[in-house]
């Protein structure tokens, strides 16, 4: 089995401020780690992915996440929100074992504030 | 390219109606997925399909079923409906590698009065 805490519901932020999301994950197996932004009565997008390599990985929009495996997290990061940010935030763990089953995070509402 | 398409949009149903959600995508995707989102609970999957004619349970499957003839598309069936049901549902597909991520669709927002 696998799970996935994202540790903050809601995150206000000012315009042009650095912000992290945070993520943890449990897993008996390897994963892969995802992010995922949903914009308002809109579908989820991919933001960035972990799959191997590199712990630091750079996604779209300037967010970047680090993967920490021993503290078995995948926090997300951007040095400076725009307005634009404003969305909900998906943390997913898929398992790398078998057959394609993604979990997700219950998601992070980030608001930035003018 | 469309990717993920679902319809209808938005749909109102009664307690104890029947509907199916539609889901198609033309990537030649060989998995499918649902997915329904609550407030507070994120996205919690429904069942999926790993080709067509192969249909697997999800974390929450009562009340729903899914077939999966075609590689396109993949509907989703309430029954009979509960006001339980009501949440916005997402379909997803991927090409089934461990290493690809879910294509979403748009979303279709049911209410169960």
């Amino acid at each position: 089995a696998q799970s996935v805490t994202q540790l903050d519901s809601q995150v206000p932020v000012f315009e042009e401020a650095p912000v992290e999301l945070r993520c943890n994950y449990s897993s008996s197996v390897s994963v892969y780690l995802f992010w995922y932004v949903q914009y308002p009565n809109q579908g989820l997008q991919l933001l960035l992915k972990y799959l191997s390599g590199s712990t630091l990985v750079k996604g779209i929009n300037g967010f970047e996440a680090e993967f920490n495996k021993s503290q078995t997290s995948f926090h997300l990061r951007k040095p400076s929100v725009h307005i634009s940010d404003t969305a909900e935030y998906f943390c997913a763990v898929m398992n790398s074992g078998g057959y394609q089953k993604v979990t997700f995070g219950i998601g992070t509402k980030l608001q930035v504030i003018p | 390219n469309a990717g993920v398409t679902q319809t209808p949009k938005f749909q109102v149903l009664k307690t104890g109606q029947s509907m199916t959600l539609q889901c198609a995508q033309d990537m030649n995707h060989e998995y499918m997925s649902w997915y329904r989102q609550d407030p507070g609970m994120g996205l919690r999957l429904i069942h999926y399909s790993v080709g067509a004619g192969i249909t697997d349970q999800g974390e929450v499957p009562n009340g729903y079923n899914v077939s999966r003839s075609t590689t396109e598309d993949f509907p989703l069936r309430l029954l009979s409906a509960a006001p339980s049901q009501t949440s916005v549902y997402f379909c997803a597909s991927s090409s089934g590698r461990n290493n690809s991520p879910l294509h979403f669709g748009n979303g279709t927002r049911l209410t169960v009065t």
